[in-house]
Parts: C-alpha cells; structure tokens; sequence
C-alpha cells in the first residue's frame, strides 16, 4: 500500500527556523515533491528531490532518505508570508503524485 | 500569460444535478489531472490525463468522468452530484519530462446541497 505522514500543525517565530518532517510507504519511488500552499489558494511547487541528500533552494531546504522512507522541509528566517500549508508527496512507480494532508505552519512576530 | 485556469471559481449545486468544471492550460503540457482538496485528507487524485485523447482513474473516480479531447481542455463532469462531492477541486498539468513537476489552477470550489 501507499502512505504518507507529516504533522498536522508547526507554530515558529518569526526569523526561527521550522522543520517539517515527512515520512512515506509506497512501492514505487519516483521522487518526493513538496509544495507550499496559502490559504484559498492553489499549490505551488517548491522543491523535488530524487537522490538522497540535501537540496537547498533560498531560505527553504529539502532532504531525502530513500532508504528510510523520509523526508523534511527546513524552513529557515522564517517570515510572515511563510504562513501557509506545506504538502508533502511522492511520485508513486507509475508516475502519480500522492499527497500527504499538509502541515499548517503559523509564523508568530 | 501562461498558467492553468479553471472555471467556475465557485457554484453551489442542488444534489442530482448534472456539473462541468472547466480547467484549460495554455503551457502545452501533455499530463492533465483532476484532485479533490478535503480538510484533513489532503489532495486526492480523481482522473488524469497522460495525452490527448487518453484519461485514467485515480483514487477516487466513482462519480466522476473526464474527457481529453486535445491538448489544452479537460472538463470534469459530476453526472448527478451528491453532498459528498462537496469539495475544492484543483486541475494540474505537467509537462512528460523530469521532474514532473504539477503546477496547479486556481481552484473550484463546490458546494452540493
């Protein structure tokens, strides 16, 4: 079967940073995906990574364990804007996102 | 200006009535898929499209058909829509090529009675 997990909600400060853990369950492994996603709006990508390690984009960071079924997003300088929902998903053996149910990041001043 | 939109932004629908959500991309993107966006259950993928003139069912297909007529349109239809189905709908396209990367419209939001 396929599965995936991350928290529910994060609260940070504003300038802090956040770390958002992902771990998943599939048969077919194709890469993990995470998007980022304000309220009453769409998805919007952020970053893939297919290969173990660190992939690092900016002010966010993503990290891959294939073997250990796991990822994270690293949020760092954390601003206002950064409020939103992070979505974790992989990229299933026949090509098909799976999502988990997002992480509800708050950023407090 | 390049992008995915769909149509309507939001409708509320009495249950057994027939629904077409509208979702054109103008990126030339060969992959069209439809997902449902419910509180606490994430992003479910209800029927994609890996070309023109193919579809496929995802997760949750029952209720649902798409057709794929070319390139650019894939229309969702709810045949006799059922409070259940109330939801936030969001079209996705991307392009065959690595990384797959889905980018995503604005969004319908639906609301059955």
């Amino acid at each position: 079967g396929q599965n995936i997990d991350q928290p529910t909600e994060m609260t940070a400060t504003e300038g802090a940073i956040v770390q958002i853990n992902c771990t998943y369950q599939t048969s077919g492994f194709n890469g993990l995906f995470w998007y980022q996603q304000h309220a009453g709006e769409a998805p919007t990508f952020l970053s893939y990574n297919v290969l173990d390690g660190l992939e690092e984009k900016g002010r966010f960071s993503s990290f891959l364990s294939r073997s250990k079924g796991y990822s994270y997003l690293l949020l760092k300088e954390l601003q206002m804007k950064d409020s939103a929902s992070y979505l974790c998903a992989f990229l299933s053996g026949d090509y098909k996102l799976s999502f988990g149910a997002g992480t509800t990041v708050t950023v407090r001043a | 200006i390049a992008g995915i939109t769909q149509a309507p932004t939001s409708q509320i629908l009495a249950a057994g009535r027939r629904m077409t959500l509208r979702c054109t991309q103008d990126m030339r993107h060969n992959a069209m898929y439809w997902y449902r966006q419910d509180l606490g259950l994430g992003l479910r993928l209800i029927h994609y499209s890996n070309t023109a003139g193919t579809t496929g069912k995802g997760e949750v297909p029952d209720g649902y058909s798409v057709s794929r007529a070319n390139t650019d349109d894939f229309p969702l239809t709810l045949a006799s829509a059922v409070p259940s189905q109330t939801s936030v709908y969001f079209c996705a396209s991307s392009d065959a090529g690595e990384p797959d990367t889905q980018y995503f419209g604005p969004g319908t939001r639906l609301t059955v009675l």
